[in-house]
């Protein structure tokens, strides 16, 4: 499968702040990534789908104004968490579809807090 | 909408014995179904993938199988080791949709 790069893998900031996580596809060219958040003991969530050249798709109940997904190359996407605030401290975790989500490698994750 | 559970959320077995993990999803329409590791702060390991046409999988000591018409798996994992603690999930893919449905995960721990 694909190798999938996330960084960083930890960030901490203050609230109100901005922060941006990356999301590389090392050895593949993805058309399409997969961005996910898990909070404590949970499960993964899908955030949004990120399409290259194009804008990304929000599932219901994400704020697409407040989490900007960039995906400007075929090895690039980034997640920018805007105007950041406790509540949205989490673990961040990306993915990378071969031909569609069928066999999906996910990044090491990232995780932020907010203070 | 899909929902997946996973029973139980936590158990914890002395090493060496054998375990099943459950995974059930509401909607049957499926593409596919992935069992998933993921240790504390880190990201998944996908372990175990079965196409919706196939009845099981195995990879080493770990063998997952699937009952899509009454939406069930299970995971079974044979001689357990320490190094088999960690949170397992599974997830579905749903028919026509790219998108993963996660369970709720199992929190697995292995007494040495």
């Amino acid at each position: 499968g694909a190798v999938v790069s996330q960084h960083p893998s930890w960030v901490i900031c203050k609230s109100g702040t901005s922060v941006k996580i990356e999301c590389r596809s090392l050895d593949f060219q993805a058309t399409t990534m997969f961005w996910y958040r898990q909070f404590p003991k949970q499960s993964l969530m899908l955030m949004a789908t990120s399409n290259e050249g194009s804008k990304a798709t929000y599932e219901q109940g994400v704020e697409k104004d407040k989490f900007l997904i960039n995906h400007a190359s075929l090895t690039l996407s980034t997640l920018t968490v805007t105007s950041a605030h406790p509540e949205d401290s989490s673990f961040y975790i990306c993915s990378v579809g071969r031909g569609g989500a069928n066999v999906l490698t996910f990044g090491a994750g990232s995780r932020l807090t907010v203070l | 909408k899909q929902e997946v559970t996973q029973i139980p959320a936590a158990l914890s077995v002395p090493e060496g014995e054998n375990l099943v993990l459950n995974c059930s999803f509401t909607d049957s329409a499926i593409y596919n179904l992935q069992w998933f590791r993921q240790d504390p702060g880190k990201g998944l390991t996908s372990l175990l993938l079965i196409q919706s046409s196939q009845r099981e999988q195995t990879s080493g000591r770990l063998n997952a199988s699937l009952d899509k018409s009454s939406g069930r798996s299970t995971l079974y994992i044979a001689a357990s080791q320490p190094g088999d603690s960690a949170t397992y999930l599974c997830a579905v893919l749903r028919l026509g949709n790219e998108k993963l449905t996660f369970g709720t995960g199992t929190r697995l721990t292995i007494i040495p």
